[in-house]
């Protein structure tokens, strides 16, 4: 199945400052790539994904590039607020197949 | 707006004990999942249902866990005779297309077993 690699597994930064967390996946057929952000104890939330019929994507802070040659993309927030504190989780998966696979997570702080 | 709904919250048991979780997915939603998340940890895939049957499972997923979609609108995650490392928060997700897109996640059953 479906390999995502997650970097880096915790990232601290202050307000204000942008942050990039990355992701690989190993299997080419995958086309669909989403980001989950998880707050302390609660459900991971969709907050941007991404096809791979498109290199970037933006929302407003959030942002994500995608590089299907070299098979890795990446979550791109700018001016960070505290209230971004969270995990994060990429994921892959193939649109005739439903097993979407988690990267490991990366602990953002943001310190004001 | 529509949300996934699990019960119970927290489920205490006994290992060896039979364990089942519930799930309401979104009313229009056609594919359903479990994953499992171990404190501090990733979310991990355990299997998919699609048109009443499983569509894929992952290695953890063994003759121990079952599903089900007894009727309508639940969605059930059974555990034969949970072992201790099955400690974990359990998430039902829901999506109306294939792929995972846009997947909605329920709130969790946080189970421990003792």
């Amino acid at each position: 199945g479906e390999n995502v690699e997650q970097h880096p597994s915790t990232l601290s930064v202050q307000e204000g400052d942008s942050a990039v967390i990355k992701c690989t996946y190993s299997d080419s057929a995958s086309n669909y790539f989403p980001w989950y952000k998880q707050e302390l104890g609660k459900r991971p939330q969709l907050i941007i994904d991404i096809r791979s019929n498109v290199g970037e994507k933006k929302d407003q802070r959030i942002a994500v590039t995608l590089n299907k040659t070299a098979k890795h993309f990446s979550l791109h927030i700018t001016e960070t607020q505290p209230e971004d504190s969270a995990v994060y989780f990429c994921a892959a998966s193939k649109s005739r197949d439903n097993d979407m696979r988690f990267g490991a997570g990366t602990r953002l702080t943001v310190k004001p | 707006e529509p949300e996934v709904t699990q019960t119970p919250s927290h489920q205490v048991t006994q290992m060896g004990q039979e364990v089942i979780l519930r799930c309401v997915p979104i009313s229009n939603h056609l594919y359903f999942y479990w994953y499992r998340q171990i404190l501090g940890q990733k979310v991990e895939f355990l299997v998919s249902f699609y048109n009443n049957e499983i569509s894929e499972k992952s290695e953890i997923f063994d003759d121990q866990f079952s599903v089900e979609r007894p009727d309508g609108s639940n969605f059930t995650l059974k555990i034969r005779s949970t072992k201790l490392e099955d400690s974990a928060m359990y998430f039902c997700a829901s999506a109306r297309d294939p792929g995972g897109e846009k997947l909605f996640f329920g709130s969790g059953t946080q189970l421990s077993v003792l």
